[in-house]
């Protein structure tokens, strides 16, 4: 079982709607919890980071953290083609501990 | 912002030669630099951490003597693949964090990737 599970797509949405990421983990002590998009061909640019539960926001982007579930969440509120990448999660369990990351999740938005 | 620039974003190579990837961070000072390894449609794979003046930490599984890494300065890590073969054909991505923000975590910044093609 990999430490962190994520549902690779593709997801395929229309400009305005809301998407919904997710990721799932297995190792309880994580505690830094990211979201990081990625354009094709280029390195990840970190979205939100979330410290332990709850929940944050930033524009259009929430993120919520629920570590009794070991469940992660991203949303995107009216959703844009520019925001056509792969989006992927990272956690780790210290503050300077390795990052492991999901799958990733690639996301289309069509006009 | 952190800027990280590698340098080359794309590379072809012939099956048996050595090729030189390099990680600068540009406005800051990184002690530790990382290097993954991407395939298509996959996640980041970390491959090694790189501390400046030292020796790198490699992951279980990644072999040493191909991958070499040097870290010789507190602004440049670079990664060499020697001997290269078709199946190390792949995107490679370095990270730094920026210690003086001492915001941890959330202070990694990628590079934009090389992406190495062995023929």
């Amino acid at each position: 079982q990999k430490e962190v599970e994520q549902d690779p797509g593709p997801l395929s949405v229309p400009e305005g709607a809301i998407v919904s990421l997710n990721c799932t983990y297995s190792n309880s002590a994580f505690q830094y919890f990211m979201w990081y998009r990625q354009y094709s061909r280029k390195g990840p640019e970190l979205l939100m980071y979330t410290y332990s539960s709850g929940n944050k926001e930033d524009g259009r982007f929430t993120a919520q953290v629920d570590k009794s579930s070991k469940y992660i969440s991203l949303f995107i509120r009216d959703s844009q083609p520019s925001d056509s990448a792969t989006y992927l999660c990272a956690m780790s369990s210290g503050g300077y501990n390795k990052l492991i990351f999901g799958a990733g999740t690639r996301l289309a938005v069509h006009p | 912002g952190a800027v990280v620039s590698q340098h080359p974003s794309w590379v072809i190579c012939k099956s048996g030669t050595s090729v030189k990837i390099e990680c600068r961070s540009l406005d800051f000072q990184a002690t530790t630099m990382f290097w993954y390894r991407q395939f298509p449609k996959q996640s980041l794979m970390l491959m090694a951490t790189s501390n400046e003046g030292s020796k790198a930490t490699y992951e279980q599984g990644v072999e040493k003597d191909k991958f070499l890494i040097n870290h010789a300065s507190l602004t440049l890590s670079t990664l060499t693949v020697t001997s290269a073969h078709p199946e190390d054909s792949s995107f490679y991505i370095c990270s730094a964090r920026d210690q003086g923000t001492g915001r941890a975590n959330y202070g990694y910044t990628f590079g934009s990737g090389t992406r190495l093609t062995v023929v």
